[in-house]
């Protein structure tokens, strides 16, 4: 069946960096996009942007420029969030998403999303 | 503050419909498909409408999605326990170029 499974949760001092993976299977990885979304404590869904598996080629939602980056290993069909300069604001739920045609179409499935925590 | 707005909360007893809104502009909804989302307690969302009316394969037909101009709606029709999580609209948006959700709705049921 078509999953996406990611890395366990991380406790991060502020200024660090934090890689998060999504390993995909029982699909083709580079026939969809894949998205990222964050969810702060008690709040909503907010998209940070996609990568595009084919070309690995990422777009970056406004407000997750420069300290966001999104990556991809074909190889192990995983993607990757890393966020440098952790702040305390970063702690949140991190879910990778699929979606079939870019960014412009539905979400599913969702990984089952990793929990950031910056304190110090 | 969201670019979709929802309503923060709904409720209803077993067996009963309940409606949640979402609303938008030209830009998103207007001229975009939208996509709801369910979000169990401690849990992932999940896919449960697509395209303003379809449902994906396992979700039950007592949820059913409609739009019409800038807006649209989720219904779930014989409500039951299960239900209660919090419900997500989407859709993409021409003008930020990126997808939108809206505040989401906590369902719960009396």
């Amino acid at each position: 069946q078509v999953q996406l499974v990611q890395s366990g949760s991380e406790l991060k001092k502020p200024g660090a960096s934090v890689k998060v993976s999504c390993k995909a299977s029982g699909y083709t990885f580079t026939s969809y996009a894949m998205n990222w979304v964050r969810q702060a404590p008690g709040q909503g869904l907010e998209w940070m942007g996609w990568i595009n598996t084919n070309t690995g080629n990422p777009t970056y939602a406004q407000g997750f420029t420069g300290r966001f980056v999104f990556s991809l290993d074909t190889s192990v069909s995983t993607a990757y969030l890393q966020i440098s300069s952790l702040k305390a604001e970063d702690t949140a739920v991190y879910y990778c998403a699929r979606s079939p045609v870019g960014a412009t179409g539905w979400f599913d499935p969702w990984g089952q999303g990793t929990l950031v925590t910056v304190s110090s | 503050q969201s670019v979709l707005t929802q309503p923060p909360s709904a409720s209803g007893t077993p067996g009963q419909r309940v409606t949640i809104s979402c609303s938008g502009s030209s830009s998103n909804i207007g001229s975009n498909y939208v996509y709801w989302y369910q979000q169990l307690p401690g849990t992932a969302p999940k896919l449960l409408i697509y395209s303003n009316n379809q449902r994906p394969s396992g979700v039950p037909d007592r949820f059913s999605g409609s739009k019409s101009g800038t807006s649209a709606s989720l219904a779930i029709s014989g409500l039951r326990s299960e239900d209660e999580a919090d419900y997500y609209c989407a859709a993409w948006d021409d003008s930020l170029s990126g997808q939108v959700f809206g505040g989401g709705t906590k369902l719960t049921v009396l």
